[in-house]
């Protein structure tokens, strides 16, 4: 049972818009940056957005983030075959541990 | 660009101990902070610890009773300790550099996977 809570799958159509949920609470979101990490199918985590909504370096516009109370939203636009997969929120707990949601399954109809 | 490898044996026997350590290239490992997590087969990522250049560690509760991080700044390394390991800790085993502290996990390794079977 991952701390942050994020639904397993979501999908829709090449050059459709997709956003993925990330809720937490307090002790986690609700105090600190939200991370969000794209994994392709076979490799490592690689990092999206930080800092709530800020991205590094030659990651595309079309990712975009935000954080409102204790919940974190991903968005993607303009969807392409080549996003397809998966998606993890992180950020930092109060007992000063790393957390990660379970993760969520994006599949480019 | 920074590198990060991770490296160590893809077996271990139930109730030994893991080892594995990340080599760090292309930049020092000094002033950063620098984390291992891991991830079961199929399931999501789970943090397990970080250990700063300097020495100074923090463990995820869960598993603080059997990890021990360390850190070799003449190598550019450092290594994660697991012990009295079961099934359950069959995983792909990721490095990590982070700054500040409490920041995202900007560089990755490769990963390795460590099975644990008799």
């Amino acid at each position: 049972q991952s701390v942050l809570t994020q639904p397993p799958s979501v999908s829709a159509a090449p050059g459709q818009k997709v956003t993925i949920s990330c809720s937490g609470s307090s002790s986690n979101i609700g105090n600190n940056y939200v991370s969000w990490y794209q994994q392709l199918p076979g490799t490592a985590p690689k990092l999206l957005i930080y800092d709530n909504n800020k991205r590094p370096s030659g990651i595309p516009d079309r990712f975009s983030g935000s954080k409102s109370g204790t919940s974190a939203t991903l968005g993607i636009t303009g969807l392409q075959t080549g996003d397809e997969a998966d998606y993890y929120c992180g950020t930092w707990d109060s007992s000063l541990s790393g957390v990660f949601g379970g993760g969520t399954k994006l599949t480019v109809l | 660009q920074v590198q990060l490898q991770e490296s160590g044996p893809g077996l271990v026997k139930p109730s030994e101990t893991l080892s594995l350590t990340c080599t760090v290239s292309g930049g020092s490992i000094s002033s950063y902070y620098w984390s291992w997590i891991r991830q079961p087969p199929g399931k999501g990522l789970e943090w397990i610890g970080y250990i700063y250049y300097s020495g100074s560690t923090n463990y995820n509760p869960s598993l603080k009773s059997r990890v021990t991080i360390s850190v070799d700044t003449s190598k550019n390394q450092f290594s994660l300790k697991l012990s009295s390991v079961t099934a359950a800790d069959t995983a792909v085993y990721y490095c990590a550099r982070h700054f500040p502290r409490y920041g995202p996990l900007g560089y990755w390794g490769q990963g390795t996977l460590v099975t644990v079977s008799s």
